[in-house]
């Protein structure tokens, strides 16, 4: 079974850049979340999609991050313009149901932005 | 804060140890999870005990919950090098909406 692909892996940018982060969760899993993992530190949940739904953003910088899951699959997560407090890992992650059991995670994105 | 709170924040221990990791939390949970993750890789689900449940077991791993408590414990027993990555607890919270809130970590080193 493939588990849950991200890309880039990596990302370098400068401040007041755009970047956007691509993400495949597994297949049939109908709930998609964003993650931000600043160093040292757990993740921290940006947004959660049931199917092509938001069900929980509230704590998405809505001003600078954006999300969007169309047909309920793939989703992109942007970030406009970037600052350097934005420097972490971006982590999306899938589970099966509508709850949150068992989350399978993607290997995430590092940005870096200078 | 509601996110749970991980004791110790880093642990070493020599292979064949076991390890034991805490989470403290503040609210009521409909269950709380554990996760671990290896260095620049995702996290990877290791368990979940539900609130009416105390104990629970999956190969080396044990984990508790005290409600009255409101904490957690997970046991590594007879650790291996290959154990040696960051553990996190997540709890879902009662109100949450089912959003799953990660404490900080424990660093757990295993040495050959």
């Amino acid at each position: 079974e493939a588990g849950v692909a991200q890309s880039p892996r990596y990302k370098i940018i400068e401040k007041r850049q755009s970047v956007a982060f691509w993400c495949n969760p597994i297949s049939g899993h109908a709930t998609l979340y964003w993650y931000q993992q600043i160093l040292g530190q757990g993740p921290k949940l940006l947004i959660q999609f049931q199917n092509n739904g938001v069900v929980d953003d509230s704590q998405l910088p809505k001003d600078r991050f954006s999300a969007e899951r169309l047909k309920g699959v793939d989703s992109t997560l942007k970030i406009q313009p970037a600052k350097l407090e934005d420097s972490a890992v971006y982590l999306c992650a899938s589970s099966l149901g509508q709850g949150n059991e068992k989350l399978f995670f993607g290997s995430g994105t590092q940005l870096s932005v200078l | 804060s509601q996110q749970g709170e991980e004791d110790p924040q880093a642990l070493s221990i020599q292979e064949g140890e076991n390890a034991t990791m805490n989470c403290s939390y503040k609210t009521s949970i409909n269950n709380l999870q554990w996760y671990r993750q290896n260095s620049g890789r995702g996290l990877v689900h290791l368990i979940l005990i539900r609130s009416n449940e105390r104990e629970k077991h999956s190969g080396r791993l044990r984990v508790t919950l005290d409600t009255s408590k409101k904490s957690s414990s997970l046991l590594i027993t007879a650790s291996r090098a290959a154990d040696t990555a960051s553990y996190f607890c997540a709890t879902d919270y009662e109100g949450s909406g089912s959003r799953l809130t990660f404490g900080e970590g424990t660093q757990l080193t295993v040495n050959p």
